[in-house]
């Protein structure tokens, strides 16, 4: 069972507001991962840290940005939220390149 | 990038009935993953494949990593309503994009009548 957490689970904002989506893991994975998903679609990794302080883009641009202070924490943050930002977020950890186990994920509304 | 074709794209079946799916690549993958997604949920891992030829099982699920290392199937027997979701497939290559070079399928979703 993979402890790996995010908060908030739903988030209804107005356009142009600040947001952050919180991931963290207690598992001590050095491997951390946020994925952007539409609804019934696949996956689209976004960013990527390989530990404390490695934060790296993924294959999907994303406006977000993300920082690595702590190995447990892997927060993602829009600085100004846009109806396009509307998605589902998905975090992920895995410990030295082996299994990502993914987060429940945070469901974004941006109206 | 490299791509994985996974289907079908959906499937509607009746209960009990037993379900089949497969990823295929025109890439090598070291390692094959099959991941569920609930509604609303994260992905939750099912099976992990590592080594090619594997056939792996986990309860009513049957995996298998195939010889030439570019394909993978999930094989689901006697289905039950909770077994409707979304299923992914991802390889692996630690040669390829991403952070460890994981590429996902586009998922298949599962639908059962009872």
């Amino acid at each position: 069972e993979a402890d790996i957490y995010q908060t908030p689970r739903y988030l209804v904002i107005g356009t142009g507001k600040k947001i952050t989506l919180e991931c963290s893991q207690t598992m001590g994975h050095d491997k951390m991962y946020w994925y952007q998903q539409d609804p019934g679609m696949e996956l689209h990794l976004i960013h990527y840290s390989y530990g404390v302080n490695s934060t790296e883009k993924g294959d999907l641009s994303s406006e977000s940005t993300v920082s690595r202070i702590r190995t447990e924490h892997f927060p993602l943050t829009l600085e100004s939220a846009r109806p396009s930002h509307t998605s589902q977020y998905l975090c992920a950890s895995s410990s030295r390149g082996k299994t990502q186990y993914f987060g429940p994920g945070t469901r974004l509304l941006v109206l | 990038g490299q791509q994985l074709n996974q289907s079908p794209q959906s499937m509607f079946i009746q209960e009990g009935e037993d379900v089949s799916m497969n990823c295929t690549s025109s890439s090598i993958f070291n390692t094959w993953l099959w991941y569920k997604q609930d509604p609303g949920e994260g992905p939750v891992l099912l099976i992990a494949l590592y080594k090619a030829g594997e056939l792996t099982s986990n309860g009513r699920l049957t995996a298998q990593f195939g010889i030439t290392r570019k394909d993978s199937f999930l094989n689901i027997s006697a289905s039950i309503p909770s077994d409707v979701g979304i299923y992914f497939c991802a390889g692996q290559s630690y040669s390829g994009g991403g952070a460890d070079g994981l590429t996902f399928g586009k998922g298949t979703h599962l639908i059962i009548q009872p």
